[in-house]
């Protein structure tokens, strides 16, 4: 079956713009995460949605971070006046339900690149 | 707060050696460990671990879990150029939600033929 998608794969974008990353959950997953991983860092979790519970938003690093997720599927993570320190790769996963933290899918990921 | 170490940061081998990836951590609750290989960008799961001195075995990959010294490692034996990849090692938060994962920086394999 189809895995998680996320799109687009690769954006460049100026520093102060705007941008928006999408994510498509496998089918069916209530859980839905989102990870930044950094040139040589390790994967930084992001936030965490559940169903309809209020998201976890704890990892978010500043304010111009904010994501959302429509009708309990796609999610879409959108960082105000981009800074080049926000230059990563930005990882979205899914799972069929909360605590298993194992079955957690990645999608392929979106490299974001800020000049 | 979490820490989750790996070493080596980089690791370059020949078709068909032996390699151990190491993992160490410090949680105030542990609950698991996981490993992951990450080609490309998506990392795919591996092994779960919660118990110590039992071994997980995939095929070529094993993985052991040492609870009172605070480490796994990842085994390779036989080595293909298709193992080449970036081995992450997690562990669940230990607080309340346990679905955050904290990541080490990974041991980036390179097999060479």
């Amino acid at each position: 079956g189809a895995g998680v998608s996320q799109s687009p794969s690769n954006k460049v974008t100026e520093k102060g713009k705007d941008v928006e990353l999408r994510c498509d959950p496998i089918s069916g997953h209530t859980a839905l995460y989102w990870y930044r991983q950094s040139l040589g860092q390790g994967l930084e979790f992001l936030i965490y949605f559940q169903g309809n519970s209020a998201p976890d938003k704890s990892g978010l690093p500043s304010d111009r971070f904010s994501a959302e997720r429509t009708g309990g599927s796609v999610s879409t993570l959108t960082i105000q006046r981009t800074q080049q320190e926000d230059s990563a790769v930005y990882l979205c996963a899914s799972s069929p339900r909360q605590g298993l933290t194992y079955e957690q899918y990645f999608g392929p990921g979106t490299r974001l690149t800020v000049t | 707060e979490d820490k989750v170490v790996q070493s080596p940061l980089s690791l370059v081998v020949h078709e068909g050696d032996t390699v151990t990836l190491n993992c160490s951590y410090e949680v105030t609750n542990f609950r698991s460990l996981l490993w992951y290989k990450q080609e490309k960008k998506a990392p795919t799961f591996l092994f779960m671990l919660t118990s110590s001195g039992i071994e997980k075995k995939s095929g070529r990959l094993s993985s052991i879990l040492d609870k009172k010294e605070l480490f796994s490692i990842l085994n390779i034996t036989a080595t293909q150029t298709g193992d080449s990849a970036v081995y992450l090692c997690a562990v669940p938060n230990s607080g309340g939600s346990n679905y955050k994962l904290t990541f080490g920086k990974g041991t980036l394999l390179t097999v060479n033929p």
